[in-house]
C-alpha cells in the first residue's frame, strides 16, 4: 500500500521567515495530494490541496509543488505568523474522492513571535 | 449545521470492556471514515464507508467493527477493548468526489 513519510517533524521559526514541510510517496498511482492543519486539541481542517496534473498551487501565504517523478511534494508557508503554530499533516490517495487518504506522520510548527 | 459530531468526547475502558463511538454528519455526505491518531503516526484509516449500508476495511481494522445503518451515522465498536486501543479517534466524512475531509472534534479514548 502506500507510505507518505513527511520531514521534518518539528520545526520552529522566527515570526515572518517561511516554512518548508516535504513529504514523500511511494505509490506512483496516487494523484491527490492535500494538507491539514490542526491546531492544539482541536480537529484537522484542509488547507490546501493539489492534484497530479498540476505542479504547484497558492493560497495566499501558502503554496503547495509537486514533483511526481521524485514522487515528493511540498508545503511552503511565507511571512508565517504565530496563528501558523499547529501539527500539519500531508497525505496522498489514488483518487480525487479522498477515500483511503494516507497521512504523513505530521509536522510539528511553532513559529515564534 | 452541526458538521460532523462524535460522542462521547472522553471514555476510559478497562482492558476486555466494549464500547462505541458515534459518527453524526448532517452535510448528507456519502463517505464516512474512522481514523485513529496517535503521536508521530499522523492519521491512520481504521474503516470506511462509501455510503449507506457499506463498509469496509482501511489500513488498521484489526479489533475494530463499524456499522453504516443510516446514511448520517457511522458506528465504531470495540468489542474487547485493549491498552493498544489507547488513542483519539475521529470521524470524517465527505462528497465523493471533492477531496476535503470534514472531521469530528475527536473522542479520547484510555484503556486500563
Amino acid at each position: 500500500g502506500e507510505n507518505v513519510e513527511q520531514h521534518p517533524s518539528t520545526l520552529s521559526v522566527q515570526e515572518g521567515d517561511s516554512a518548508v514541510i516535504k513529504c514523500t510517496y511511494s505509490d506512483s498511482a496516487s494523484n491527490y495530494f492535500p494538507w491539514y492543519k490542526q491546531e492544539l486539541g482541536k480537529r484537522p481542517q484542509l488547507i490546501i490541496d493539489i492534484r497530479s496534473n498540476v505542479g504547484e498551487k497558492k493560497d495566499q501565504r501558502i503554496a503547495v509543488t509537486l514533483n511526481k517523478t521524485a514522487k515528493h511534494f511540498s508545503l511552503h508557508i511565507t511571512e508565517t505568523q504565530p496563528e501558523d503554530s499547529a501539527v500539519y499533516f500531508c497525505a496522498a490517495s489514488h483518487n480525487n474522492a479522498g477515500n483511503m487518504l494516507t497521512f504523513g506522520g505530521g509536522t510539528r510548527l511553532m513559529v515564534k513571535p | 449545521n452541526a458538521g460532523v459530531t462524535q460522542t462521547p468526547k472522553f471514555r476510559v475502558l478497562k482492558t476486555g470492556q466494549s464500547m462505541t463511538l458515534l459518527c453524526a454528519q448532517d452535510m448528507n455526505h456519502e463517505y464516512m471514515y474512522w481514523y485513529r491518531q496517535d503521536p508521530g503516526m499522523g492519521l491512520r484509516l481504521i474503516h470506511y464507508s462509501v455510503g449507506e449500508g457499506t463498509t469496509a476495511k482501511g489500513e488498521v481494522p484489526d479489533g475494530y467493527n463499524v456499522s453504516r445503518l443510516k446514511k448520517q451515522n457511522f458506528l465504531l465498536g470495540l468489542e474487547s477493548a485493549a491498552p493498544s486501543q489507547t488513542s483519539v479517534y475521529f470521524c470524517a466524512s465527505s462528497y465523493p468526489n471533492t477531496g476535503e475531509l470534514f472531521f469530528g472534534e475527536g473522542s479520547r479514548l484510555t484503556v486500563l
